[in-house]
């Protein structure tokens, strides 16, 4: 069946460090990925995306890697900031065309300063 | 560019009564999404309107919920009756276009007592 999954539900990190947030997916159908940034009491925020035909992408601050052939997601974070604290979770698209979206569990990212 | 917004931010009620939800998406976004979001889980999708058709709704509790998005703009999800295993956020996201990024409201927390 189709499903997305995190790794590790809890990442602390210190102010300056870098992030690595990872993610597996089942569903090698898949064609889209993105993560999302989620601050407690609000909907998800767009960070980045990738879409299956890369295997790298990069933001400011932040770069997606896919490995399709493991079925892994990662995001990275450079130079985390305490405004960075949040819980984070990638998607796939299941639906092809249709466009169907389907979360991971999520991430519990903590920022020490 | 005003976001996604969502009325009301919280709601309590007992089991077996009603409750109703509103969305009002990002002027000109085609496409709606209502999602559950459980505490400690990603979000999961109920039901996504393209203007004012219904797209997928595979996942929609059908025997308790609806949702309505008259005139293609703004959309009510209605539960009735709620159950306990309903408390939940219930986020509003909309976007251009099928496929293009989403855009989330704050949601409106449910709790059922």
């Amino acid at each position: 069946g189709e499903s997305v999954g995190l790794h590790l539900p809890t990442l602390s990190v210190q102010e300056g460090d870098n992030s690595i947030i990872n993610c597996a997916y089942s569903n090698s159908a898949s064609d889209y990925f993105i993560w999302y940034k989620q601050e407690s009491g609000k909907g998800p925020q767009f960070i980045i995306d990738i879409r299956s035909n890369m295997d790298k992408r990069q933001g400011q601050r932040v770069t997606v890697l896919l490995n399709k052939t493991v079925k892994h997601l990662s995001l990275q974070i450079a130079a985390t900031q305490p405004g960075d604290s949040a819980v984070y979770f990638c998607a796939e698209n299941s639906g092809g065309s249709n466009y169907k979206l389907t979360f991971g569990k999520g991430t519990l990212l903590t920022v020490n300063p | 560019e005003a976001g996604v917004a969502q009325s009301p931010r919280y709601k309590i009620i007992e089991k077996r009564q009603s409750v109703a939800f509103w969305c009002n998406p990002i002027s000109g976004h085609a496409t709606l999404y209502w999602y559950q979001q459980i505490l400690g889980q990603g979000p999961k999708l109920l039901i996504q309107f393209q203007n004012n058709g219904v797209v997928d709704d595979s996942q929609l509790p059908k025997d308790r919920f609806s949702a309505e998005r008259l005139k293609g703009v703004d959309s009510t999800l209605k539960i009735q009756p709620a159950k306990l295993e309903d408390s939940a956020v219930y986020l509003c996201a909309s976007s251009q276009r099928q496929g293009s990024k989403l855009f989330f409201g704050s949601g409106t927390q449910l709790s059922v007592l």
